[in-house]
């Protein structure tokens, strides 16, 4: 099966200082990867997805690269603040219907004013 | 984007007591809809994969009769927690795939059996 690994499991930033977390995959035929966001006793916020045909997308401060030959993908925030502070979430799914997503481990991020 | 809801957001409740729990889709129909349990400081563990009309397909090592699932239609499934134990405390999560499958969350329930 799918198998998801990211990293780091912490990051620490300044304000303003940009964030970027990474992850890897093991399933060549997973097509979607989208990235969530979890605050503190909440459930987890799609912040921004992306398919395997663009290679690059982006939503304001945030974007999303993915490299399908080496099976990683990275979520970069720019300009970040203390309000981005929370546990980001990657996952990755094959494109069939019953898909499920598979998600890696977390990473808390800590934005410091 | 789409909004997915629960209810109760958090529930307290005597072991040996039933529990459910409703997710819906507010602005949109779901086919598939998904059970996530969650425990502190990790990721979040599939319980169940939910379609409409049909029974919930179960991860291994998930009860099924421990833990009931029905997904009556396209916007509401439910999970009962029968005959709670302290052990089944925990922080559950549902999740719901529009047509373009984009899968989007519940902002949970959290369970505290005592």
């Amino acid at each position: 099966g799918e198998n998801v690994e990211q990293h780091p499991s912490t990051l620490s930033v300044q304000e303003g200082d940009s964030a970027v977390i990474k992850c890897t995959y093991s399933d060549s035929a997973s097509n979607y990867f989208p990235w969530y966001k979890q605050e503190l006793g909440k459930g987890p916020q799609l912040i921004i997805d992306i398919r395997s045909n663009v290679g690059e997308k982006k939503d304001q401060r945030i974007a999303v690269t993915l490299n399908k030959t080496a099976k990683h993908f990275s979520l970069h925030i720019t300009e970040t603040q203390p309000e981005d502070s929370a546990v980001y979430f990657c996952a990755a799914r094959r494109g069939t219907s019953y898909g499920k997503l598979t998600f890696g481990q977390g990473t808390i991020l800590t934005v410091h004013p | 984007g789409a909004v997915v809801s629960q209810h109760p957001s958090w529930v307290i409740c005597k072991s040996g007591t039933s529990v459910k729990i409703e997710c819906r889709s507010l602005d949109f129909q779901a086919t598939t809809m998904f059970w996530y349990r969650q425990f502190p400081k990790q990721s979040l563990m599939l319980m169940a994969t939910s379609n409409e009309g049909s029974k919930a397909t179960y991860e291994q090592g998930v009860e099924k009769d421990k833990f009931l699932i029905n997904h009556a239609s396209l916007t509401l499934s439910t999970l009962t927690v029968t005959s709670a134990h302290p052990e089944d405390s925990s922080f559950y999560i549902c999740s719901a795939r529009d047509r373009a499958e984009t899968q989007y969350f519940g902002p949970g329930t959290r369970l505290l059996v005592l």
